[in-house]
């Protein structure tokens, strides 16, 4: 199947900082990618949808500014998660796909904590 | 829009025991659904999907899932759960884009030796 990766991991950053997560595809072209987070012990929020090429859609409630969203190539989307704080401490997963019609296939998440 | 729903956040079930994990959802248009499970401190796997055809779908690990139209449910069940199937089961829906998935609230599978 599609491989898709995240990293880094996991990451500690300090608050106040900005923290870069990027996310490939490895094996195919990802026309789409959605960045998703997950509170502890809690389900999956889709955060934003990005299409390489252009600006990413945010889904109500997140804050734009606050994660920044980049998707330049085909397989490569990075989340900056920008001046952190530790209420943005989560466990971010990323998905990609071939666009519509096609399936999504998700990264193994990056664990983020905001000291 | 969809949305799902999963009644029991938490399961437990002694091991060779039969489970069976609801999901009901809604949506005004065809659906896509998916179960999905999470190992502690891991991302996502796939377990199965439902995209057309037959109503029963078979997964990995000895899982599978019953597509219901009328009810709106795509519960999970395996006849017998091993200590390993210990984790979290995301059920998920998606519509016209199968890509984007929104997930149910999830079930904690406990299984007891």
């Amino acid at each position: 199947g599609a491989v898709v990766s995240q990293h880094p991991s996991r990451v500690i950053c300090k608050s106040g900082t900005s923290v870069k997560i990027e996310c490939r595809s490895l094996d195919f072209q990802a026309t789409t990618m959605f960045w998703y987070r997950q509170f502890p012990k809690q389900s999956l929020m889709l955060m934003a949808t990005s299409n390489e090429g252009s600006k990413a859609t945010y889904e109500q409630g997140v804050e734009k500014d606050k994660f920044l969203i980049n998707h330049a190539s085909l397989t490569l989307s990075t989340l900056t998660v920008t001046s952190a704080h530790p209420e943005d401490s989560s466990f971010y997963i990323c998905s990609a796909s071939t666009g519509v019609g096609g399936r999504a296939f998700f990264g193994q998440g990056t664990r983020l904590t905001v000291v | 829009a969809q949305s799902v729903t999963q009644l029991d956040s938490q399961v437990p079930v002694f091991e060779e025991a039969p489970v069976e994990l609801r999901c009901n959802y809604s949506s005004s248009v065809s659906v896509y659904l998916f179960w999905y499970v999470q190992y502690p401190n891991q991302g996502l796997q796939l377990l199965l999907k439902y995209l057309s055809g037959s109503t029963l779908v078979k997964g990995i690990n000895g899982f599978e899932a019953e597509f219901n139209k009328s009810q709106t449910s795509f519960h999970l069940r395996k006849p017998s759960v091993h200590i390993s199937d210990t984790a979290e089961y995301f059920c998920a829906v998606s519509g016209s884009r199968r890509d984007k998935v929104i997930f149910g609230p999830g079930t904690s599978l406990s299984v007891i030796p």
